[in-house]
């Protein structure tokens, strides 16, 4: 089946610096890739959409200047964290959509948990 | 809005015992539905979808049936087990959004042998 993978699957990092997770669609070609931040026992919330080549589509209150993503090809999306505070200590989970098959469905990766000290 | 809702957890069952999770929408559209699964340490799994009205997913032993008129999405399985355990999320995708995922708040299951 399709499969997605993201890295790292752990990162730990200083207040002010800034973090990089990849999202890989490892078997299929992803034309839209999903963004989505899980706080702790709460739901998924979308972040932002990004589609190959385009910019990305941020949802309301996600800040564009703080979260940039970058979809460079049609297997690998970023996003990155600049500046990270504490706050945005989170789990980070990207999804994708495959360029052929059934429209409404989205593959997940492992997620991505940050902690910002 | 479109949203999702589903019971609040956690649940505790006993193996073998009978499982409901309460899922109701709210959409503007014609939705198809789904049910994820999320094990520890790990991201979230397909685990059955719907559609349409009247349509029933099942998989490994869960099932769900597509009720326009009550808006519902309950999943169920008459026997679980300890490997059950894990976070059940409901969603719903609405293709005039550009097949945007709304999710509900996860519900907890733990089996107990």
């Amino acid at each position: 089946g399709a499969v997605v993978s993201q890295h790292p699957s752990w990162v730990i990092c200083k207040s002010g610096t800034s973090v990089k997770i990849e999202c890989r669609s490892l078997d299929f070609q992803a034309t839209t890739m999903f963004w989505y931040r899980q706080f702790p026992k709460q739901s998924l919330m979308l972040m932002a959409t990004s589609n190959e080549g385009s910019k990305a589509t941020y949802e309301q209150g996600v800040e564009k200047d703080k979260f940039l993503i970058n979809h460079a090809s049609l297997t690998l999306s970023t996003l990155t964290v600049t500046s990270a505070h504490p706050e945005d200590s989170s789990f980070y989970i990207c999804s994708a959509r495959a360029r052929t098959g059934p429209q409404e469905t989205q593959y997940f990766g492992p997620g991505t948990r940050l902690l910002v000290l | 809005g479109d949203s999702v809702t589903q019971m609040e957890g956690p649940v505790t069952l006993s193996e073998e015992a009978f499982l409901t999770i309460n899922c109701t929408y709210t959409a503007t559209g014609y939705p198809s539905l789904f049910w994820y699964v999320q094990y520890p340490g790990e991201g979230l799994q397909l685990l059955l979808k719907a559609t349409k009205a009247d349509d029933k997913g099942s998989n490994k032993g869960f099932e769900a049936t597509y009720r326009k008129e009550t808006t519902s999405f309950h999943l169920e399985k008459g026997s679980v087990q300890v490997s059950d355990s894990a976070v059940y999320f409901c969603a719903l995708n609405l293709a005039n959004t550009g097949n945007q995922f709304y999710f509900g708040t996860g519900t907890s299951l733990t089996v107990i042998p």
